[in-house]
């Protein structure tokens, strides 16, 4: 599964979008790339994840670069609840029966 | 809710001891994942089993053995227990198709936070 670079942390305004950025520039055709995000201590939660479109549901958006080297999160009016640590993770569809390989991920910090 | 089931929410117990953590995993799913995740550590893969059959296996320590039933649910069994073992035992669950293509979301479990005195 390809190696994912994310920034160790961020910032955003309550009622702004948050963008949070993933690189992952080794990926192979047949790797999805899946978000997820844990509010402290809790399980991870599953968000969006993408193969080659960009892709919507109820809690956010997924915008993959046309290369797939690279992906960007949106939340699109982040609130206080948002605050968590995002993972962002590529990983083989089906295969590999799915395991998946947390990194660092990006502590997002919303503010008032 | 997240549909997959953890108990015990806590459990607190001495070093040397053996403990058993349980997971019920969402209805439909057939495969079961096992993670750890200490205070100054990120989230540790352990194991994965699909259908009852061990699929995949990560940072597992020798003293820590895992199984999934005929009716799904798993159980982690930790024995000699050390102070280091304390942390937060996460369990999910997927459906887990075996084929080549096809994404596969995992649903985590609210964890069982273990503390070893």
């Amino acid at each position: 599964d390809a190696k994912t670079t994310q920034p160790p942390s961020m910032d955003c305004a309550e009622g702004r979008a948050a963008n949070l950025p993933c690189n992952h520039s080794t990926i192979s055709g047949n790797e999805y790339v899946y978000w997820y995000r844990q509010i402290h201590s809790q399980g991870p939660q599953y968000i969006i994840h993408g193969l080659k479109n960009n892709e919507t549901n109820e809690m956010a958006s997924l915008i993959i670069t046309e290369d797939r080297k690279s992906s960007t999160l949106i939340l699109p009016h982040a609130t206080l609840r948002d605050t968590a640590v995002y993972y962002c993770i590529a990983l083989t569809g089906g295969t590999s029966y799915g395991k998946l390989t947390f990194g660092q991920g990006t502590i997002l910090t919303v503010h008032p | 809710d997240s549909g997959v089931t953890q108990t015990p929410k806590h459990l607190i117990t001495a070093t040397g001891q053996r403990v058993t953590l349980r997971c019920s995993p969402r209805s439909g799913d057939l495969s079961v994942y096992w993670y750890q995740q200490s205070l100054d550590q990120g989230l540790q893969f352990l194991i994965q089993y699909y259908n009852g059959e061990e699929r995949a296996k990560g940072n597992i320590l020798e003293r820590f053995s895992a199984q999934q039933f005929p009716d799904l649910h798993s159980e982690l069994n930790l024995s000699s227990l050390e102070l280091g073992d304390s942390a937060l035992y996460f369990c999910a669950s997927s459906v887990g198709f075996p084929v080549s293509s096809g994404a596969n979301v995992l649903t985590f479990g609210a964890g069982s936070r273990l503390t070893v005195l």
